[in-house]
Protein backbone atom coordinates (compact mmCIF):
# COMPACT_ATOMS: atom_id res chain seq x y z
CA UNK A 1 0.00 0.00 0.00
CA UNK A 2 2.35 2.50 -1.62
CA UNK A 3 1.88 6.19 -0.59
CA UNK A 4 2.84 8.80 -2.79
CA UNK A 5 6.09 8.40 -4.41
CA UNK A 6 8.74 11.26 -5.75
CA UNK A 7 12.33 10.84 -7.37
CA UNK A 8 14.32 11.88 -7.07
CA UNK A 9 14.87 12.95 -3.39
CA UNK A 10 17.54 15.31 -3.76
CA UNK A 11 18.71 17.28 -6.89
CA UNK A 12 21.18 19.47 -7.66
CA UNK A 13 21.64 21.30 -10.80
CA UNK A 14 23.84 24.50 -12.09
CA UNK A 15 22.18 27.85 -13.14
CA UNK A 16 20.70 26.87 -16.64
CA UNK A 17 20.48 23.55 -16.56
CA UNK A 18 16.87 21.74 -16.59
CA UNK A 19 15.39 19.80 -13.63
CA UNK A 20 12.35 17.22 -14.29
CA UNK A 21 11.00 16.00 -10.91
CA UNK A 22 8.76 13.07 -10.95
CA UNK A 23 5.50 12.10 -8.59
CA UNK A 24 3.71 8.95 -8.63
CA UNK A 25 0.21 9.10 -6.52
CA UNK A 26 -1.14 6.78 -4.24
CA UNK A 27 -3.05 3.53 -6.27
CA UNK A 28 -6.00 4.74 -7.37
CA UNK A 29 -5.61 8.16 -7.13
CA UNK A 30 -5.55 10.28 -10.55
CA UNK A 31 -5.62 14.15 -8.89
CA UNK A 32 -2.11 15.15 -8.81
CA UNK A 33 -0.82 18.70 -6.97
CA UNK A 34 2.42 20.08 -7.33
CA UNK A 35 3.24 22.84 -4.12
CA UNK A 36 6.49 24.87 -3.08
CA UNK A 37 8.12 25.52 0.04
CA UNK A 38 10.94 28.15 -0.22
CA UNK A 39 13.48 28.32 2.71
CA UNK A 40 11.91 28.83 6.11
CA UNK A 41 8.26 29.44 4.52
CA UNK A 42 5.46 27.80 3.91
CA UNK A 43 3.69 25.75 0.64
CA UNK A 44 2.10 27.43 -2.09
CA UNK A 45 0.51 25.96 -4.69
CA UNK A 46 1.28 25.36 -8.40
CA UNK A 47 -0.34 23.19 -10.26
CA UNK A 48 -2.97 20.59 -10.32
CA UNK A 49 -3.73 17.63 -12.75
CA UNK A 50 -5.67 15.09 -13.46
CA UNK A 51 -4.68 12.35 -16.27
CA UNK A 52 -4.24 14.22 -19.91
CA UNK A 53 -5.08 17.90 -18.06
CA UNK A 54 -4.12 20.50 -16.38
CA UNK A 55 -7.11 22.08 -13.96
CA UNK A 56 -5.45 24.32 -12.21
CA UNK A 57 -2.13 26.58 -12.75
CA UNK A 58 -2.63 29.91 -11.35
CA UNK A 59 0.18 29.15 -8.95
CA UNK A 60 2.96 28.35 -11.38
CA UNK A 61 5.48 30.70 -12.59
CA UNK A 62 5.00 31.96 -15.90
CA UNK A 63 8.31 31.13 -17.04
CA UNK A 64 10.17 27.50 -17.19
CA UNK A 65 7.90 25.75 -15.80
CA UNK A 66 5.75 23.28 -16.64
CA UNK A 67 4.17 20.32 -15.56
CA UNK A 68 2.45 17.23 -17.37
CA UNK A 69 0.20 13.76 -16.18
CA UNK A 70 0.18 11.44 -18.93
CA UNK A 71 -2.29 8.62 -19.15
CA UNK A 72 0.81 6.28 -18.11
CA UNK A 73 3.17 7.16 -15.80
CA UNK A 74 4.30 9.69 -13.51
CA UNK A 75 3.14 13.41 -13.31
CA UNK A 76 6.25 14.94 -14.04
CA UNK A 77 6.96 18.67 -12.72
CA UNK A 78 9.92 20.83 -15.26
CA UNK A 79 11.93 23.90 -15.00
CA UNK A 80 14.08 25.03 -17.33
CA UNK A 81 17.37 27.30 -17.22
CA UNK A 82 17.07 26.60 -13.48
CA UNK A 83 18.08 29.86 -11.41
CA UNK A 84 19.55 30.29 -7.58
CA UNK A 85 16.14 31.13 -6.63
CA UNK A 86 14.51 27.91 -7.71
CA UNK A 87 16.11 26.45 -4.79
CA UNK A 88 13.14 24.78 -2.65
CA UNK A 89 11.22 21.68 -1.92
CA UNK A 90 9.14 20.56 -4.51
CA UNK A 91 5.74 18.38 -2.99
CA UNK A 92 3.46 16.38 -4.72
CA UNK A 93 -0.14 15.63 -3.64
CA UNK A 94 -2.64 13.63 -4.42
CA UNK A 95 -6.13 12.91 -3.95
CA UNK A 96 -8.34 10.74 -2.46
CA UNK A 97 -11.30 10.22 -4.45
CA UNK A 98 -13.69 9.06 -1.51
CA UNK A 99 -12.52 11.82 1.33
CA UNK A 100 -11.06 14.44 -1.05
CA UNK A 101 -8.09 14.20 1.25
CA UNK A 102 -4.90 15.27 -0.04
CA UNK A 103 -1.73 13.22 0.66
CA UNK A 104 2.15 14.22 0.66
CA UNK A 105 5.08 12.88 -1.06
CA UNK A 106 8.61 13.32 0.65
CA UNK A 107 9.43 16.33 -1.16
CA UNK A 108 12.44 16.92 -3.83
CA UNK A 109 14.78 18.83 -2.58
CA UNK A 110 16.59 21.10 -5.55
CA UNK A 111 19.68 23.10 -5.35
CA UNK A 112 20.74 25.01 -7.70
CA UNK A 113 24.50 25.86 -7.57
CA UNK B 1 -8.59 35.22 -2.20
CA UNK B 2 -8.78 33.48 1.50
CA UNK B 3 -6.19 34.26 4.10
CA UNK B 4 -5.58 31.37 6.46
CA UNK B 5 -3.68 32.29 9.87
CA UNK B 6 -1.76 30.14 12.41
CA UNK B 7 -0.87 31.44 15.85
CA UNK B 8 1.24 31.33 17.66
CA UNK B 9 3.72 31.38 15.35
CA UNK B 10 6.25 29.83 17.88
CA UNK B 11 5.73 27.43 20.75
CA UNK B 12 8.54 25.79 23.25
CA UNK B 13 7.32 23.15 25.49
CA UNK B 14 8.47 21.46 28.12
CA UNK B 15 7.42 17.67 27.75
CA UNK B 16 4.48 16.46 29.00
CA UNK B 17 3.01 19.50 28.70
CA UNK B 18 -0.35 20.10 26.76
CA UNK B 19 -0.70 22.93 24.06
CA UNK B 20 -3.56 24.15 22.00
CA UNK B 21 -2.57 25.64 18.10
CA UNK B 22 -4.97 27.64 16.40
CA UNK B 23 -5.71 28.26 12.44
CA UNK B 24 -8.47 31.34 11.60
CA UNK B 25 -9.33 31.08 7.88
CA UNK B 26 -11.30 34.19 6.58
CA UNK B 27 -13.59 32.84 4.22
CA UNK B 28 -15.83 29.42 4.24
CA UNK B 29 -14.12 26.54 3.82
CA UNK B 30 -14.93 23.16 1.98
CA UNK B 31 -12.25 20.92 3.15
CA UNK B 32 -9.43 21.69 6.32
CA UNK B 33 -6.67 19.34 6.94
CA UNK B 34 -3.82 19.56 9.81
CA UNK B 35 -0.35 18.73 8.97
CA UNK B 36 2.97 17.96 10.78
CA UNK B 37 6.23 18.73 9.20
CA UNK B 38 8.62 17.08 11.18
CA UNK B 39 12.66 18.00 11.08
CA UNK B 40 13.62 15.82 8.40
CA UNK B 41 10.64 17.81 6.45
CA UNK B 42 8.16 14.98 5.42
CA UNK B 43 4.49 16.03 5.90
CA UNK B 44 2.27 14.22 7.75
CA UNK B 45 -1.38 14.01 7.63
CA UNK B 46 -2.27 14.40 10.99
CA UNK B 47 -6.34 15.13 10.69
CA UNK B 48 -9.10 16.01 7.21
CA UNK B 49 -11.47 17.75 9.92
CA UNK B 50 -13.68 20.11 7.57
CA UNK B 51 -15.85 20.07 10.83
CA UNK B 52 -16.59 19.00 14.08
CA UNK B 53 -13.87 16.94 16.37
CA UNK B 54 -11.77 14.09 15.64
CA UNK B 55 -8.78 12.33 18.43
CA UNK B 56 -6.38 10.41 17.50
CA UNK B 57 -4.15 9.39 20.43
CA UNK B 58 -3.12 12.19 22.02
CA UNK B 59 -3.66 14.64 19.64
CA UNK B 60 -7.50 15.95 18.87
CA UNK B 61 -8.99 18.38 16.88
CA UNK B 62 -11.77 20.49 16.36
CA UNK B 63 -13.13 23.03 13.42
CA UNK B 64 -15.90 25.32 13.92
CA UNK B 65 -16.81 26.27 10.43
CA UNK B 66 -19.55 29.23 11.12
CA UNK B 67 -16.90 30.68 13.37
CA UNK B 68 -13.99 30.13 11.00
CA UNK B 69 -11.71 28.36 13.19
CA UNK B 70 -9.67 25.42 14.00
CA UNK B 71 -7.85 24.33 17.22
CA UNK B 72 -5.23 21.30 17.13
CA UNK B 73 -4.58 19.92 20.58
CA UNK B 74 -1.49 18.04 21.96
CA UNK B 75 -1.59 16.66 25.17
CA UNK B 76 1.37 15.15 26.74
CA UNK B 77 3.94 16.57 24.57
CA UNK B 78 6.76 14.40 23.59
CA UNK B 79 10.89 15.45 21.84
CA UNK B 80 9.21 13.54 18.63
CA UNK B 81 6.16 16.31 18.31
CA UNK B 82 8.73 19.07 17.40
CA UNK B 83 8.47 20.63 14.25
CA UNK B 84 6.09 22.22 12.65
CA UNK B 85 2.39 22.54 12.04
CA UNK B 86 0.64 23.65 9.42
CA UNK B 87 -3.44 24.37 8.93
CA UNK B 88 -4.39 23.94 5.00
CA UNK B 89 -8.26 24.82 3.90
CA UNK B 90 -9.37 24.59 0.36
CA UNK B 91 -12.23 26.45 -0.38
CA UNK B 92 -14.22 28.22 -3.43
CA UNK B 93 -16.97 26.01 -5.60
CA UNK B 94 -15.20 22.80 -5.58
CA UNK B 95 -13.56 20.55 -2.94
CA UNK B 96 -10.91 19.19 -4.74
CA UNK B 97 -9.52 22.40 -5.40
CA UNK B 98 -5.51 23.56 -4.51
CA UNK B 99 -5.07 23.81 -0.14
CA UNK B 100 -3.79 26.93 0.78
CA UNK B 101 -1.56 27.07 3.56
CA UNK B 102 -1.27 28.94 6.88
CA UNK B 103 2.39 30.07 7.62
CA UNK B 104 2.66 27.53 10.19
CA UNK B 105 3.56 27.17 13.94
CA UNK B 106 6.82 25.84 14.83
CA UNK B 107 6.87 23.56 18.09
CA UNK B 108 10.10 22.70 20.28
CA UNK B 109 9.47 19.81 22.90
CA UNK B 110 12.48 20.06 25.47
CA UNK B 111 13.68 17.04 27.24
Amino acid sequence: NAGVMQNPRHLVRRRGQEARLRCSPMKGHSHVYWYRQLPEEGLKFMVYLQKENIIDESGMPKERFSAEFPKEGPSILRIQQVVRGDSAAYFCASLSGTSHEQYFGPGTRLTVT
Amino acid sequence: GIQVEQSPPDLILQEGANSTLRCNFSDSVNNLQWFHQNPWGQLINLFYIPSGTKQNGRLSATTVATERYSLLYISSSQTTDSGVYFCAVVYGSSNTGKLIFGQGTTLQVKP
